[in-house]
């Protein structure tokens, strides 16, 4: 089946900081790949994704390749900010209308 | 702007009530979802409807129901509710032309005592 595995927070930085979260993922056939993010108080929302092999997603700073070889699907920003405080979550579908979370990762980032 | 919206951000009920959650969304979108949001397991899908009167069982139904009566709205029963089922509940709907996007609402926490 598919499953989405992304390391575990909770993960606390410094503004200015570099940010990786790690997430591989199980799954038959070429899935789309998502990460979502939700700020405190509300509901997830799209951050980017990507639907092919060796695509970037990227969106407000972020960004992410989708690497079939290493079955990957890191999230990157180069230098985080006090608003990128949030749960993130990798996420993957089977190119229909079923999404498989990942567990969540809490970023915090400090003044 | 896309909008989903929930009745209640905060639920407490007792054991053994029933339970409605209202779920709206204004984006005239097809499927329509209910997951529940624990800390650790991620989002795990309760049920999914892709049209009117239509729907399936996703990961975890048991112990919940749905009802679409009409395209905007999606609601989540708990028949009878148990002190397993606190949790954060989320709604979200996605269109036909991009299934995988999914839009969600603010979610509801419910406590059951």
């Amino acid at each position: 089946g598919n499953s989405v595995t992304q390391m575990e927070g909770p993960v606390t930085l410094s503004e200015e900081a570099f940010l990786t979260i790690n997430c591989t993922y199980t799954a038959t056939g070429y899935p789309s790949l998502f990460w979502y993010v939700q700020y405190p108080g509300e509901g997830l929302q799209l951050l980017l994704k990507a639907t092919k092999a060796d695509d970037k997603g990227s969106n407000k700073g972020f960004e992410a390749t989708y690497r079939k070889e290493t079955t990957s699907f890191h999230l990157e920003k180069g230098s985080v900010q006090v608003s990128d405080s949030a749960v993130y979550f990798c996420a993957l579908s089977p190119n229909d209308y079923k999404l498989s979370f990942g567990a969540g990762t809490t970023v915090t980032v400090r003044a | 702007d896309v909008k989903v919206t929930q009745s209640s951000r905060y639920l407490v009920k007792r054991t053994g009530e029933k339970v409605f959650l209202e779920c709206v969304q204004d984006m005239d979108h097809e499927n329509m979802f209910w997951y529940r949001q624990d800390p650790g397991l991620g989002l795990r899908l309760i049920y999914f409807s892709y049209d009117v009167k239509m729907k399936e069982k996703g990961d975890i139904p048991e112990g919940y129901s749905v009802s679409r009566e009409k395209k905007e709205r999606f609601s989540l029963i708990l028949e009878s509710a148990s002190t397993n089922q606190t949790s954060m509940y989320l709604c979200a709907s996605s269109s036909l032309d991009s299934e995988e996007t999914q839009y969600f609402g603010p979610g509801t926490r419910l406590l059951v005592l």
